[in-house]
């Protein structure tokens, strides 16, 4: 059964703070990617890796990075955590084409005080 | 710039009745895909439907079905004999060949589905 795992359900960290999120996935995709989820927006996509040690930019990167050093594994990077970074993070694998869908992680709700 | 217009925010049905989602979107791609997410309440999401633009006929998966018009760029679903597990957030989302994977979702509609 194809499983994305992420790091937390539940995060809280205060302003400043450098945050990590992690993701895991066993199916081996080339694919992964961090949407940000946040009401009346939709999911936005921050990054994405489509192989090991490569990354694009998606539509709001500002204020993340991402690590891919494993293929299954890829890492989303607050460096300074800010209030408005507080939202739900969902993580998704996906074969390399946009015909395959996307599975998801559980999701992670950060929460910065 | 592609674009995934829900213009619905929520939506409620009756259990066993019927409930059209409505999706429009924009793109300059010939190839792309389209999707149906469903998110339930403090659970994962998962893939409804899948259409590919280069079909006309429209998907079908059980009791969920969907009506694509290219040349209007809609894309709805109707979910028959609503069930109360039905009860979710749905996304509409686009994918273009080009894209290496990625997805443009749009702003989710919330279902009610009542008893």
């Amino acid at each position: 059964d194809v499983k994305v795992t992420q790091s937390s359900r539940y995060l809280v960290k205060r302003t400043g703070e450098k945050v990590f999120l992690e993701c895991v996935q066993d199916m081996d995709h080339e694919n992964m990617f961090w949407y940000r989820q946040d009401p009346g927006l939709g999911l936005r996509l921050i990054y994405f890796s489509y192989d090991v040690k490569m990354k694009e930019k998606g539509d709001i990167p500002e204020g993340y990075s991402v690590s891919r050093e494993k293929k299954e594994r890829f890492s989303l990077i607050l460096e300074s955590a800010s209030t408005n970074q507080t939202s739900m993070y969902l993580c998704a694998s996906s074969l390399w084409a946009a015909a395959y869908e996307q599975y998801f992680g559980p999701g992670t709700r950060l929460t910065v005080t | 710039a592609q674009t995934v217009t829900q213009s619905q925010p929520e939506m409620s049905v009756q259990e066993a009745e019927t409930v059209t989602l409505s999706c429009t979107y924009d793109t300059s791609e010939s190839d792309y895909y389209l999707f149906w997410y469903k998110q339930p309440p403090s659970r994962q999401m998962i893939l409804v439907i899948r259409q590919e633009a280069y079909k006309q006929q429209n998907a079908t998966e059980n009791r969920f079905s969907v009506n694509f018009q290219k040349a209007a760029k809609s894309f709805s679903l109707k979910i028959s004999d609503s069930q109360l597990g039905d009860a979710a957030m749905y996304f509409c989302a686009q994918g273009g060949s080009s894209n290496t994977g990625k997805l443009i979702f749009g702003q989710g509609t919330t279902l009610q589905v009542k008893p």
